[in-house]
């Protein structure tokens, strides 16, 4: 499986963008980048996901580079309930299904 | 969203007895589940991925006489955990994915809230 690296951590103030980035040098041409978040003491939780283009939804955007060796998830504006542990992760579109989770980026908010 | 419930949420266990957690799909049929454990401050790991009507298969390093999954309908999988240690304490997680309207494979996986695991 193609790897992902993150930031083990950052900050951001609160009501403030937040964008966390994500390389993935080794990705091929089936994988769609996935975003989950966890928060403490949950399951992770479907944040987005995406192929070639950027992606919007209603809990955050994604924003892939052209040759889609990174990926950036972006909080418009960082609440205290977005202070999670965030997994960039790459899933293969061409029937897997199963997720393999790396170190994540923990997200601390500050108000 | 789609649903997915665990249960139980915490249990406290002695050490050598067997412990069972559900893991049910509450709006959608789930073809497929998974399980995780996680330790404190690490990652989550997969331990295994279950399908509807066979047998699980097991990631490399997980006993499969230990931890036994049962996929017997398209709404529940349980993972047990037979003659428990205190090694075995971790936070385990499923997670399903299944189809869609049009039976389409849903890309998203949901996340029961997982069980907190305590062998003493």
């Amino acid at each position: 499986d193609a790897k992902t690296t993150q930031p083990n951590s950052m900050e951001s103030n609160e009501e403030e963008p937040v964008h966390l980035p994500c390389n993935h040098s080794t990705i091929s041409g089936t994988d769609y980048i996935h975003w989950y978040r966890q928060l403490p003491s949950q399951g992770p939780e479907y944040v987005i996901h995406g192929l070639t283009s950027n992606v919007n939804n209603r809990m955050a955007s994604l924003a892939i580079a052209e040759d889609r060796k990174s990926s950036t998830l972006i909080l418009h504006r960082a609440t205290l309930r977005d202070a999670a542990v965030y997994y960039c992760i790459l899933r293969k579109g061409t029937g897997a299904n199963n997720l393999f989770f790396g170190t994540g980026t923990r997200l601390t908010v500050i108000p | 969203g789609a649903v997915v419930s665990q249960h139980p949420s915490r249990v406290i266990c002695k050490s050598g007895t067997s412990v069972k957690i559900e893991c049910r799909s509450l709006d959608f049929q789930a073809t497929t589940m998974f399980w995780y454990r996680q330790f404190p401050k690490q990652s989550l790991m997969l331990m295994a991925t279950s399908n509807e009507g066979s047998k699980a298969t097991y990631e490399q390093g997980v006993e499969k006489d230990k931890f036994l999954i049962n996929h017997a309908s398209l709404t529940l999988s349980t993972l047990t955990v037979t003659s428990a240690h205190p090694e075995d304490s971790s936070f385990y997680i499923c997670s399903a994915r299944g189809f869609g309207k049009g039976g389409r494979d849903r890309a998203e996986a949901f996340f029961g809230q997982g069980t907190r695991l305590t062998v003493v």
